[in-house]
């Protein structure tokens, strides 16, 4: 089936201590990007990839760090969590750039930062 | 700045009327634009989506209508049906763009 799995699925943890949400695509997807969606104000782009090796920063990249080491994972890493990136966060991936290709989604990871 | 706002927080309609989900862009440069279906605890999935060369694209019940100079786009499901209340996101892009805006969500529920 094809999918795109977040780990862990709901994590509450403290502000300063460093954490990393997996994402994995088994569709060998070109472009990936990790999203936030807060009240009010939608899905906002925070990371995406174009491919191995090539990331760049979206909307709000603020306090976040990403890698592709390998074209089915692209794992968001936040180095020093504060209670501002209390957040619903999804991964996505599509074929290609993702702009003219639909995306799909994973099915979301809650962090609370307390 | 939010480039793409839905003013709707919510709407509620009968089952078999139509739904009206509303979107407003304010960058002239976006090309492309989709709509997304949410429902809870699951990620959002792709709805159908329209190019700047179109006005109009129908996918069964679901039609999207864009119009460029009013820097509009509306999504219509006829009939509405239980099944489709979930939260509606409109998404935008430029070609030349790598990255895509999403408006804020509306909220659809369909009543028996």
């Amino acid at each position: 089936e094809a999918q795109v799995t977040q780990n862990p699925r709901y994590l509450i943890t403290v502000t300063g201590k460093k954490l990393t949400v997996t994402c994995s695509q088994n569709m060998n997807h070109e472009y990936m990007s990790w999203y936030r969606q807060d009240p009010g104000l939608g899905l906002r782009q925070i990371y995406y990839s174009m491919n191995v090796e090539v990331t760049d920063k979206g909307d709000v990249p603020e306090g976040y760090k990403v890698s592709r080491k390998e074209k089915r994972n692209f794992p968001l890493i936040l180095e020093s969590p504060s209670p501002n990136q209390t957040s619903l966060y999804f991964c996505a991936s599509s074929p290609d750039r993702g702009i003219t290709q639909p995306q799909h989604f994973g099915d979301g990871t809650r962090l609370s930062i307390l | 700045d939010q480039q793409v706002k839905q003013n709707s927080p919510s709407l509620s309609v009968q089952e078999g009327r139509i739904s009206i989900l509303n979107c407003d862009y304010t960058n002239s440069m976006f090309d492309y634009f989709l709509w997304y279906k949410k429902y809870p605890a699951e990620g959002p999935t792709f709805l159908i989506s329209i190019s700047s060369i179109k006005d109009k694209n129908e996918d069964g019940r679901f039609t999207v209508f864009l119009n460029k100079s009013a820097k509009h786009l509306s999504l219509h499901i006829v009939p509405s049906q239980p099944g489709d209340s979930a939260v509606y996101f409109c998404a935008a892009s430029g070609y030349n763009n790598n990255d895509m805006r999403f408006g804020a969500g509306t909220r659809l529920t369909v009543k028996p």
